[in-house]
C-alpha cells in the first residue's frame, strides 16, 4: 500500500494567487481529514469527510478556504485567495475503523509559503 | 468538547536515561481512542499506538510502554533507556467514535506536542 499521498511536498506562491493542495486517501479508508500544523496553534483539524460527504468544517478557518472530496480516492484543499498567514504545513489522514486497523495513516505533508 | 493536554513542553535528557511524557484529556464519550504519534525533524507523523477507552492494559513495545488510567484521563508514555534517535515531537491525541456508523472514527484531537531532546 502506497500510504496517504499528498501533492505537491512543497509550495511557493504571493499573496493572493489561489493554492490547490491534493490528497489521495488509502483504498479501502472511508474517512478522510485535512490538519494544518503551525507553531503558534500546534496541529489543528480544519475539515473532515465520512464516506465523502462533509461532517465537520467548523475548523475551516474562513470563506477562503474550501475542500471537496468527489470520490473515495481523491480530496482537494484549495485556497483563494491565499495569504502569509497560511503558510503551514498540511496534513490529509485517511482512516477506516476496525479492530486490525489502528486508525489514522498521515500523509507526509505538504509545506505551504505565501510571500 | 474534547480536549488533549501535554504539560510537558520540552524535554530534554542524556542518552540511556529513561523518560516519561504525560498526557491528560478531557471528553464526554464514553467510547474513544487515544493514540500517540512521533513527529521527527523530517516532519512526517508516525504512529505508536492506539489504546481503546474500554481496555485499560498497559502496553510494552521494545523500550516504550503506556500506562492508560481512565480514572485520572491520563494517557502517559515512557521511554526506556532513551536513544538519540528518540529525539522528536510526541504527540497525544483523542478520537471519538464517529456517529456515523461502526467503520468510521470521529475527528482527532493533539495535544500540543512534547518536543524531547536526547543528548547523547
Amino acid at each position: 500500500d502506497a500510504g496517504v499521498i499528498q501533492s505537491p511536498r512543497h509550495e511557493v506562491t504571493e499573496m493572493g494567487q489561489e493554492v490547490t493542495l491534493r490528497c489521495k486517501p488509502i483504498s479501502g479508508h472511508n474517512s478522510l481529514f485535512w490538519y494544518r500544523q503551525t507553531m503558534m496553534r500546534g496541529l489543528e483539524l480544519l475539515i473532515y469527510f465520512n464516506n465523502n460527504v462533509p461532517i465537520d468544517d467548523s475548523g475551516m478557518p474562513e470563506d477562503r478556504f474550501s475542500a471537496k472530496m468527489p470520490n473515495a480516492s481523491f480530496s482537494t484543499l484549495k485556497i483563494q485567495p491565499s495569504e502569509p498567514r497560511d503558510s503551514a504545513v498540511y496534513f490529509c489522514a485517511s482512516s477506516r475503523r476496525g479492530p486490525s486497523n489502528y486508525g489514522y495513516t498521515f500523509g507526509s505533508g505538504t509545506r505551504l509559503t505565501v510571500v | 468538547a474534547q480536549k488533549v493536554t501535554q504539560a510537558q513542553t520540552e524535554i530534554s535528557v542524556v542518552e540511556k536515561e529513561d523518560v516519561t511524557l504525560d498526557c491528560v484529556y478531557e471528553t464526554r464519550d464514553t467510547t474513544y481512542y487515544l493514540f500517540w504519534y512521533k513527529q521527527p525533524p523530517s516532519g512526517e507523523l508516525v504512529f505508536l499506538i492506539r489504546r481503546n477507552s474500554f481496555d485499560e492494559q498497559n502496553e510494552i513495545s521494545g523500550r516504550y510502554s503506556w500506562n492508560f488510567q481512565k480514572s485520572t484521563s491520563s494517557f502517559n508514555f515512557t521511554i526506556t533507556a532513551s536513544q538519540v534517535v528518540d529525539s522528536a515531537v510526541y504527540f497525544c491525541a483523542l478520537s471519538e467514535a464517529s456517529n456515523a456508523g461502526g467503520t468510521s472514527y470521529g475527528k482527532l484531537t493533539f495535544g500540543q506536542g512534547t518536543i524531547l531532546t536526547v543528548h547523547p
